[in-house]
């Protein structure tokens, strides 16, 4: 069974902190890790994604993949009231010519002006 | 100009009663997939349909089916609706290997 795990929170932050949201996974053989933003009663949104070890900034966000401690992290700097969303974290798993994301049960963000 | 477009958007219905949801994407992408989200925001994927085989189908009950007429569309059908059924369900498509993907505004199921 794969399995992606986050913090179900909810985390709260003020506005303009950093927030820090944490995802681990349990296959080794997983190559691709994405990071979506959900809104209250909207479809995620791809955010970030990442292949290597290592950090990816773009804007405000950065991705860090650690792939021996099977870790995903996404940082959100300068937290805007805006962020406040459910971030779901979701690894790609492929094999048999099949190709699917698991996806994490969320972290609930709170950004407090 | 929407990318992957569910209909309808609510659908409220009485238990046992035969439903269907409809997806079109309009970005070429190659597979396509039915995704479950309950109301503690889990999603779990239900079928893909890679050029119109079914390639991956989890442990759902038989009462759902999809159907792909075509490599644009992937419909969901759901006989004899139980209560267990209410959630969001989106459908998703995806290009090529590897990447991510992009979802359609899903579908609230209500089942009374």
């Amino acid at each position: 069974q794969k399995e992606v795990e986050q913090n179900s929170g909810p985390l709260s932050v003020p506005e303009g902190a950093i927030a820090s949201l944490n995802c681990t996974y349990s296959d080794r053989g997983s190559q691709s890790f994405f990071w979506y933003r959900q809104y209250s009663g909207k479809s995620p949104e791809l955010i970030m994604f990442i292949y290597s070890n290592g950090d990816k900034e773009d804007g405000r966000f950065t991705a860090q993949l650690n792939k021996a401690s099977q870790y995903v992290s996404l940082l959100i700097r300068d937290s805007q009231p805006s962020d406040s969303a459910t971030y779901l974290c979701a690894v790609a798993y492929s094999g048999a010519g099949s190709y699917q994301l698991t996806f994490g049960k969320g972290t609930k963000l709170s950004v407090i002006p | 100009d929407t990318a992957v477009s569910q209909t309808p958007k609510y659908l409220v219905t009485q238990m046992g009663n035969d439903k269907s949801i409809k997806c079109e994407q309009n970005l070429g992408h190659d597979t396509m997939y039915w995704y479950k989200q309950d109301s503690k925001k889990f999603l779990k994927i239900m079928f893909s349909y890679n050029n119109k085989e079914l390639i991956i189908n989890e442990t759902v009950p038989n009462r759902f089916s999809p159907k792909s007429p075509d490599k644009a569309h992937l419909n969901l059908h759901i006989n004899s609706l139980e209560l267990g059924d209410s959630a969001v369900y989106f459908c998703a498509s995806r290009h090529g290997t590897g990447g991510g993907y992009t979802f359609g505004s899903g579908t609230r199921l209500t089942v009374v």
